[in-house]
């Protein structure tokens, strides 16, 4: 079935350790993007990336890093994880960043960090 | 700055009856607009994408209105289930933004 895949589903962290949230689309899709998901809070974006190659800084990006070598994977990286990166994580992707693109999610990927 | 609110926060209708969700944005100088719905412990699903140039888009018992001059728009749940549980979420997407900027949500309960 086609579409996004993340993994892990869930991990705990300890606080400082490094980590990397993965997520491959085979939709061939130019955009994909990462949000965190809080109570309270909803969706807010992280990191996104417009095409293969290119990526840029959504609402909250700190402590956050990224890349996109191709046009399937777009891991997220936690340097050094805090406690305040508990969250859910979901990578999306769209056909064009434009204004057409229909969003599609990923299942998730929820993080705890001690 | 794009500020998009959800009402109710909440809502618990019978089984059968139809139901209208309601999503209102600030600005109006908007691209598109699109209707997820997220189960507990889930993923977003797409449900219904309407451009800035339409005005409604359907989806079997699912139909999406929009009226980007008074920056509104509807879901309309027809006939509803309990499967169709869940939280409903909206997000706009603006002028020559990359972003999608979302509501926080209306958690439907379809009680049988």
């Amino acid at each position: 079935i086609a579409g996004i895949t993340q993994a892990p589903t869930s991990q705990i962290l300890a606080a400082g350790r490094r980590m990397t949230l993965r997520c491959t689309q085979d939709m061939r899709h130019n955009a994909m993007y990462w949000y965190r998901q809080d109570l309270g809070l909803g969706l807010r974006l992280i990191h996104y990336s417009n095409t293969a190659g290119t990526t840029g800084k959504g609402e909250v990006p700190d402590g956050y890093s990224v890349s996109r070598a191709n046009t399937d994977d777009f891991p997220l990286t936690l340097a050094s994880a805090v406690p305040s990166q508990t969250s859910v994580y979901f990578c999306a992707s769209s056909k064009t960043s434009g204004s057409v693109g229909e969003l599609f999610f990923g299942e998730g990927s929820r993080l705890t960090v001690l | 700055k794009q500020e998009v609110t959800q009402i109710p926060a909440a809502l618990s209708v019978p089984e059968g009856e139809n139901l209208v969700l309601n999503c209102s944005f600030t600005d109006s100088a908007i691209y598109n607009l699109q209707w997820f719905r997220q189960d507990p412990g889930k993923g977003l699903t797409s449900l219904l994408l309407i451009q800035s140039s339409q005005r409604e888009q359907t989806s079997g018992r699912l139909n999406a209105s929009l009226d980007k001059s008074s920056g509104r728009s509807t879901l309309y749940i027809a006939a509803s289930q309990p499967g169709d549980s869940a939280t409903y979420l909206c997000a706009v997407r603006g002028d020559s933004s990359y972003k999608l900027i979302f509501g926080s949500g209306t958690r439907l309960l379809v009680r049988p």
